[in-house]
């Protein structure tokens, strides 16, 4: 089964330090993956995805994910954090074409410090 | 917001009671999703539908029951609610196979 890992279950940053999440998959094939944010007590928001194309990906509120196929990842970065960046993120990935599942990652919880 | 509804937002139901959550579209999307998000675990896939009365299940499906008779109306239906099932539950659409899902609220259940 295909699965998704997100190695940090809790981070804790300054603001103004530069954020990296991990995420892996297991799925060899050709996948659709996204970033989402949930800020507390909301609903999963979209903050970025990947179809094809250039796998530097950027998304919204100055996010970005770099798609790296050979080592399975799509981790997700930000050069400079915001008090309000405080959130939960999740790692999801679909395999490509025919598949109706989204498969999410257990989360990130983001605490930055002001 | 992408045009979808929960209710209940919060219901506190007894163990054994059956429950039905219902998520509403006014976007027309074909594909429906009900996640169920528990800490540590993320959020699990219960049910989904690729259209009218075409459901299928996820990886947490057993206890759960799901119908879509109409193209905006997802409903999710504990048979007998057990302490376990107690969880947010969301609602996802998406337009095509290969578009990205949009979330409802949740709604926020408890089996006491």
């Amino acid at each position: 089964a295909q699965s998704v890992s997100q190695h940090n279950h809790h981070v804790i940053l300054s603001e103004a330090a530069s954020l990296e999440l991990g995420c892996n998959y297991s799925y060899g094939g050709t996948v659709n993956l996204f970033w989402y944010v949930q800020y507390p007590g909301q609903h999963l928001q979209l903050l970025l995805k990947y179809f094809s194309g250039d796998p530097l990906v950027k998304g919204i509120k100055g996010f970005e994910a770099e798609f790296i196929k050979s080592k399975f990842s799509f981790n997700l970065r930000k050069p400079s954090v915001q008090w309000s960046d405080t959130a939960e993120y999740f790692c999801a990935v679909k395999k490509g074409a025919g598949s109706y599942q989204l498969t999410f990652g257990k989360g990130t919880k983001l605490s930055v410090i002001p | 917001d992408a045009g979808i509804t929960q209710s209940p937002r919060h219901k506190v139901t007894e163990t054994g009671t059956p429950v039905t959550l219902r998520c509403h579209q006014t976007e027309n999307h074909r594909y429906m999703y009900w996640y169920r998000q528990d800490p540590g675990h993320g959020l699990r896939l219960i049910h989904y539908s690729y259209g009218v009365k075409d459901t299928d299940k996820g990886e947490v499906s057993d206890g759960y029951s799901v119908s879509r008779s109409k193209t905006e109306d997802f409903l999710l239906t504990l048979e007998s609610a057990t302490s376990s099932q107690t969880s947010v539950y969301f609602c996802a659409i998406k337009k095509g196979l290969d578009t990205e899902a949009f979330f409802g609220q949740g709604t926020r259940l408890t089996v006491v």
